[in-house]
């Protein structure tokens, strides 16, 4: 049983255009919900992270949106560039439990 | 990549034979995780350690052990390799970005390839 859904599982935008990622979670029990950006040949480096008792929060170009009521939230990366061609994972914590991961989407920045 | 080291980080072996990976950190945390990542299934957890010799299973532990005799160490093993376990093994250590948020910090991966 996945626990988060994530979708797309690519994606491609055009340069100077938004890009979102959305994630949906069971577990009402999650209190901190990161995302990961993940280079080719490198490992999954965090990028931003919210609690669910906030709704959106910002950083530079990455923005991550948090809907408690529809258990849902996303990343949105404004003005993507190509440097942003990567992939992304959602996921979501409990405490002590393990990380839950979900499966992935792959962002193509074109020109 | 904050104080984790991954050996090895390319490996080929031969169906059946034994194969270790090492991960090695050196900021003292408690938790240490192994994932396994493949095309269309994203990070899947094999197993974590929360302490020295504490241990527990994740997801998809079939074939694996893990072994933790000191902190900064925690290993991997596949007792007898399958080409199902060819895959990019990433070690994690769970950081806490305070008041209850834990996150993990990855390693740069093992490349296995079993032929």
């Amino acid at each position: 049983q996945q626990q988060v859904k994530q979708s797309p599982q690519s994606l491609i935008v055009q340069k100077g255009g938004i890009s979102i990622i959305n994630c949906a979670y069971e577990n009402t029990a999650f209190d901190y919900f990161p995302w990961y950006q993940q280079f080719p040949g490198k490992g999954p480096a965090l990028l931003i992270a919210i609690r669910p008792d906030v709704s959106e929060k910002k950083e530079g170009r990455f923005t991550i949106s948090f809907n408690k009521s529809a258990k849902q939230f996303s990343l949105h990366i404004m003005d993507s560039q190509p440097g942003d061609s990567a992939t992304y994972f959602c996921a979501a914590i409990k405490g002590n439990t393990p990380l839950v991961f979900g499966k992935g989407t792959r962002l193509s920045v074109i020109a | 990549d904050a104080g984790i080291t991954q050996s090895p980080r390319h490996k080929v072996t031969e169906t059946g034979t034994p194969v270790t990976l090492r991960c090695h950190q050196t900021e003292n945390h408690r938790y240490m995780y192994w994932y396994r990542q493949d095309p269309g299934h994203g990070l899947r957890l094999i197993h974590y350690s929360y302490g020295v010799k504490d241990t527990d299973k994740g997801e998809v532990s079939d074939g694996y052990s893990v072994s933790r005799s000191k902190t900064e160490d925690f290993l991997l093993t596949l007792e007898s390799a399958t080409s199902s376990q060819t895959s990019v093994y990433f070690c994690a250590i769970r950081v806490s970005q305070g008041k209850g948020a834990n996150v993990l910090t990855f390693g740069a991966g093992s490349r296995l390839t079993v032929l």
